[in-house]
């Protein structure tokens, strides 16, 4: 089945920018939805279809996808942005809801 | 506004079947815009979608847990149920219902969660 990749940890320092990547093999022809999950609660949508904000989600949040790569950009960075993030996308070919395997961010 | 909330016991035998039910309020379990779903997290890992259901009754399944598992819903009641059976200790986890949306199915909504521990 199909696999996304993350990197398991991303540090940045208030105020400035976290990348987050997420690898799949042509994720540039899929559509890709990023969450965020502060500790002990359910995951918040922040992104989806690759680049389009939910209302209530700053636009320090932003998405890009292309090739084999996804990226979640967050500027401006605040500690209250300290959290997993995953990326997901619909597998249309196995019918498959598929996550990354999840980007842990600290503020430094 | 869509909220959802699962309930079921938070301790299973192992061996024996995993039963959650999350109930709806502010939409329709016959809603044709929403899929409604399972999604769950073992302790200190990330996130598992388990399955799907639209409604047409149209299931989706992850391969991994196929023949474990059974999603349904119930629409005099508004809520969809998930049933894991012969469960072991990796099947402990916080399991999440949740609502799905689009034709890439985004989930737009999660419940709060319900941590379900598999011990004897």
């Amino acid at each position: 089945s199909y696999v996304l990749t993350q990197p398991p940890s991303v540090s940045v320092a208030p105020g400035q920018t976290a990348r987050i990547p997420c690898g799949g093999i042509n994720i540039g022809s899929k559509t890709v939805h990023w969450y965020q999950q502060r500790p002990g609660q359910a995951p918040v949508l922040v992104v989806y279809d690759d680049s389009d904000r939910p209302s209530g989600i700053p636009d320090r949040f932003s998405g890009f996808n292309s090739g084999n790569t996804a990226t979640l950009t967050i500027t401006r960075v605040e500690a209250g942005d300290e959290a997993d993030y995953y990326c997901q996308v619909w597998d249309i070919t196995s019918e498959h809801v598929v996550f990354g395997t999840g980007t842990q961010v600290t503020v430094l | 506004q869509l909220q959802l909330q699962e309930s079921g016991p938070g301790l299973v035998k192992p061996s024996e079947t995993l039963s959650l039910t999350c109930s709806l309020s502010g939409a329709s379990i016959s809603s044709t815009t929403f899929y409604w779903g399972w999604v769950r997290q073992p302790p200190g890992r990330g996130l598992e979608w388990i399955a799907s259901i639209y409604y047409t009754e149209k299931t989706y399944y992850n391969t991994s847990l196929r023949s474990r598992v059974t999603i349904s819903r119930d629409t005099s009641k508004n809520q969809f149920s998930l049933n894991l059976r012969s469960v072991n200790a990796s099947d402990t986890a916080v399991y999440y219902c949740a609502s799905v949306r689009g034709s890439y199915r985004r989930i737009d909504n999660w419940g709060q969660g319900t941590l379900v521990t598999v011990s004897s």
